[in-house]
């Protein structure tokens, strides 16, 4: 069984377009995040839920806007795709945001063009 | 402003030897520092997570330390193998928490 799953996999887009992640996890943790790595490899937290509730946004544009339906979801909607936006963007979640060990996802890979 | 460093970037090294890989924190105020690997192409495996009150952890050939004080962590991995070869990320939980900072990595190759 998967923990912690994001779908799509791979998506390639034009620049100017909108286009959503799914993540989901089912290790019943009340924290999840979506991180950005970008070509560099160097892996930078975007956002953070507890509970599904917005905890830390760590200046991002606001044309990233992320949803929690429950708190086994956190999706992330980018409007108006731009070129720099194509990178590996990776969902995890944890037992609470504190104590415990986080569990990434598979990443999914955005290539804007 | 945290910042986390790992050195060296990267390192190889050949089969059956003992390795260790550095982190270092500038903010001593962390709740946990966690030890990962990520194999090229994929998502990050935790190695091992250490609490702030903790000194280290210890899984199978792995051993992590932490040293608050100075603002470092290590690990050790005990007679390597190729199998072990990958980028090895370090993280810390700032004080506040759900605010995860990451080093760039370490990239192992142990050649057989």
């Amino acid at each position: 069984d998967t923990a912690v799953s994001q779908t799509p996999k791979y998506l390639v887009t034009q620049m100017g377009n909108d286009k959503s992640i799914k993540c989901e996890q089912n290790l019943g943790h009340d924290t999840m995040y979506w991180y950005k790595q970008d070509s560099k490899k160097f892996l930078k937290i975007m956002f953070s839920y507890n509970n599904k509730e917005l905890i830390i946004n760590e200046t991002v544009p606001n044309r990233f806007s992320p949803k929690s339906p429950d708190k086994a979801h956190l999706n992330l909607h980018i409007n108006s795709l731009e070129l720099g936006d194509s990178a590996v963007y990776f969902c995890a979640s944890s037992l609470d945001g504190i104590n415990n060990e986080q569990f990434f996802g598979p990443g999914t890979r955005l290539t804007v063009l | 402003k945290q910042e986390v460093t790992q050195i060296p970037a990267a390192l190889s090294v050949p089969e059956g030897e003992n390795l260790v890989l550095n982190c270092s924190f500038t903010d001593s105020a962390i709740y946990n520092l966690q030890w990962f690997r990520q194999d090229p192409g994929k998502g990050l495996t935790s190695l091992l997570l250490i609490q702030s009150s903790q000194r280290e952890q210890t899984s199978g050939r792995l051993n992590a330390s932490l040293d608050k004080s100075s603002g470092r962590s290590t690990l050790y991995i005990a007679a390597s193998q190729p199998g072990d070869s990958a980028t090895y990320l370090c993280a810390v939980i700032a004080t506040g928490g759900f605010k995860t900072i990451f080093g760039a990595g370490t990239r192992l190759f142990v050649k057989a």
